[in-house]
C-alpha cells in the first residue's frame, strides 16, 4: 500500500496567517493526490483534486502543488471557518489511502 | 444537487454481519462515469477506503477487507449497499458512502456511526 505522511500533524495559527501542509507519498503517484477538509461531526469535503485543481465552490485562498512524492496544501490567509482537519488522499493505485490528518487550530 | 444518505443499524454484535445502504437523491446512480463507494473512519485507523461499485456491478475492494466485504447496487431504487461479515471491535467506525468521480471522492454522505459490541 502507498503510505501518505502529513506534516505537521498539528498546527496552531492565527486568522490571516499563511499556512502550508505537506503530504509525502511512499512512492511516486504522479499528480493523483487530493486534499479534503473535515470539520467536527461532518464528512470530509473535497478541496483540491489532481494535486492542484480547485474543486468548484472552494475559496481561492486554498491552493495545492506538487507531483511525484511531495505535495503541499496552502491556505494563503487563514479564515475562522478554516479551522479544521485536513487530509491528503492518493488516487494513483489500489488500495486508495489517506494521510493521518493535520489539525489546524486557533492560536 | 446530488445527495447521499446512509442508513443501517448503529449497534452490531461481534461475529455478526453489518448491512448499510446508501440512498442517492438528486441524480441517477447510472452512468456519468461515477463509482459509488464506502469509506470508514475510526480513531485507530483514520480514514480507510473500503471499496466501490459501478452501476453495472463492477466492484473494487480494499485487499485487507476483500474476504469479508461485498458492495451491491440497486439501480431501480437508486441505492447501493455494503455488507461486512465477521465483525470485530476493530470494525467500529463512522461509515460514509461517497461518490467517486474521475479524480476524487467529490460527494459524501453525512456518515453513520457503527459500534460493534455485545
Amino acid at each position: 500500500d502507498i503510505q501518505l505522511t502529513q506534516s505537521p500533524s498539528f498546527l496552531s495559527a492565527s486568522v490571516g496567517d499563511r499556512v502550508t501542509i505537506t503530504c509525502r507519498a511512499s512512492q511516486h503517484i504522479s499528480n493523483y493526490l487530493n486534499w479534503y477538509q473535515q470539520k467536527p461531526g461532518k464528512a470530509p469535503n473535497l478541496l483540491i483534486y489532481a494535486a492542484s485543481t480547485l474543486q468548484s465552490g472552494v475559496p481561492s485562498r486554498f491552493s495545492g502543488s506538487g507531483s511525484g512524492t511531495e505535495f503541499t496544501l496552502t491556505i494563503s490567509s487563514l479564515q475562522p471557518e478554516d479551522f479544521a482537519t485536513y487530509y491528503c488522499q492518493q488516487f494513483n493505485d489500489y488500495p486508495y489511502t489517506f494521510g493521518q490528518g493535520t489539525k489546524v487550530e486557533i492560536k | 444537487q446530488v445527495q447521499l444518505q446512509e442508513s443501517g443499524p448503529g449497534l452490531v454484535k461481534p461475529s455478526q454481519t453489518l448491512s448499510l445502504t446508501c440512498t442517492v437523491s438528486g441524480g441517477s446512480i447510472r452512468g456519468s462515469h461515477h463509482y459509488w463507494g464506502w469509506i470508514r473512519q475510526s480513531p485507530g485507523k483514520g480514514l480507510e477506503w473500503i471499496g466501490y461499485i459501478y452501476y453495472t456491478g463492477s466492484t473494487y475492494y480494499h485487499p485487507s477487507l476483500q474476504s469479508r466485504v461485498a458492495i451491491s447496487v440497486d439501480t431501480s431504487r437508486n441505492q447501493f449497499s455494503l455488507t461486512l461479515t465477521s465483525l470485530t471491535a476493530a470494525d467500529t467506525a463512522i461509515y460514509y458512502c461517497a461518490r467517486r468521480s474521475r479524480y476524487a471522492f467529490d460527494m459524501w454522505g453525512k456518515g453513520t456511526k457503527v459500534t460493534v459490541s455485545s
